[in-house]
Formats: structure tokens, sequence, C-alpha cells
């Protein structure tokens, strides 16, 4: 079975450019989660998705990200104009109703130099 | 408070030994409890979930005591390959599905 998928694996770019990561979630699951992790803060809850909405975004650290589900399958995470301390590797996760366990993609590693 | 607080560690141990990790939590209504496990530079994968009477899965064993709000994770005859940051995972179900993930222990085996 398909996991969840991210892409891309690696982004490095320059400060102020826009990034763009995508996730594609385990096929049936109805929840969307963004993530940030950091040697210094660790594991860092973006924002969350049921069902295609928004959920929960209070962990979004400022204006300059965003995050749109757009269908079940699909979803991103924008940064826009990067910076250096955005600098992380971001995962995405999925899981399905209820207490079901989240599911983790293999991450994207973002340099902002 | 954290909602969710682990020891950072780390823990050395010699292969073959028994190693327990605690975790509490701050929310007594929570729900859902879950164990990963993190290699270096990959991504949480989980490692069991957490029953109310207590799960085995091999050399693991997961307990619950929700009177004190904690839950353990015990790792018997351990292996070079569980070297590894094992996070404590809670659901509080507040109405939503947020799940708040611990800072994570640092295991290190060696030979």
């Amino acid at each position: 079975d398909a996991g969840v998928i991210q892409s891309p694996r690696h982004e490095v770019t320059e400060m102020g450019q826009e990034v763009t990561l995508r996730c594609k979630p385990i096929s049936g699951h109805n929840s969307l989660f963004w993530y940030r992790q950091t040697m210094m803060r660790g594991l860092e809850l973006l924002i969350y998705f049921n069902n295609n909405v928004p959920i929960d975004d209070s962990g979004m650290p400022e204006d300059r990200f965003s995050a749109k589900m757009p269908n079940a399958s699909f979803s991103t995470l924008k940064i826009q104009p990067s910076e250096p301390r955005d600098s992380a590797v971001y995962f995405c996760a999925s899981s399905g109703q209820g207490d079901q366990p989240q599911h983790f993609g293999d991450g994207t590693r973002l340099s902002i130099l | 408070r954290k909602e969710v607080e682990q020891d950072p560690g780390p823990f050395n141990v010699p292969e073959g030994a028994t190693v327990a990790f605690n975790c509490t939590y701050s929310n007594s209504a929570s729900q859902s409890f879950f164990w990963y496990r993190q290699d270096c530079r990959k991504e949480p994968k989980l490692l069991m979930s957490v029953y109310s009477s207590g799960n085995e899965d091999g050399r693991f064993t997961a307990q619950l005591n929700r009177a004190s709000q904690y839950i353990s994770l015990l790792i018997r005859d351990s292996k070079l390959s569980d070297s590894a940051t094992y996070l404590c995972v809670v659901t509080p179900y507040t109405g939503g599905f947020k799940t708040i993930f611990g800072a994570g222990t640092r295991l290190f085996v060696k030979a």
C-alpha cells in the first residue's frame, strides 16, 4: 500500500523565494496534518485538516505560511516569502477516522539560504 | 506545564538491558495514546498503540495509568537497532483530531 507521499524530498532556495511543499495522504484517510521539525523546537504541529477543511491552524507561525487542501488526495503548504529561519524538515501525516494513529511521509528537508 | 512531557534522556544502555520510558500528560480527558519511534533524519513511525489494559508486542510493552496520567514503554533485551528517539503521543479529543507529540526520549544501545 502506498504511504503518505511528500514532494520534493529536498528543497534549497534563496530567502524571499516562494516555497511550495506537497502532500498526498493515504487513500481513505480523512485527516491530514502538517508538522515542522527542528533540533531546537522539536516536532511542531502547524495545521490540520479534517475532510479537507482546516480545523486548527494555530500552529502556523505567521502569515507567510499558508496551507490548502483542495481535495481528499492533495494538500500544499506554501511559504511566501521564505526566510532562513524557515529551514527545517516539514512532515505531512494522515490518519483515518476517530482515534487512528497518524502515518507520516518521508518529509521535505527545506534549506533557505 | 507542557501537555505531554517526556524525559529527554539520553538513555545509554548495553545490549540485552531492559529500559523503561515514562510520559506524562496533562489532559485527564485524553483518549488515545501511542508510542512512535524516530530514527535520525527519518520520519516518526508508529511503534505501538497503548490500550487501557496494557499491551505487548514482542520485546515491547506499553502501559497506561489513567489515575496518574502517564504512559510507559518497556523494552526488554535491548538491541543495537533499538537506538532511536521514542515519542509519546496523546490525543486530547477536545472536539477535534489534534494530536500532541512529546519531545521524545533518546535511546542509545551499545554493544
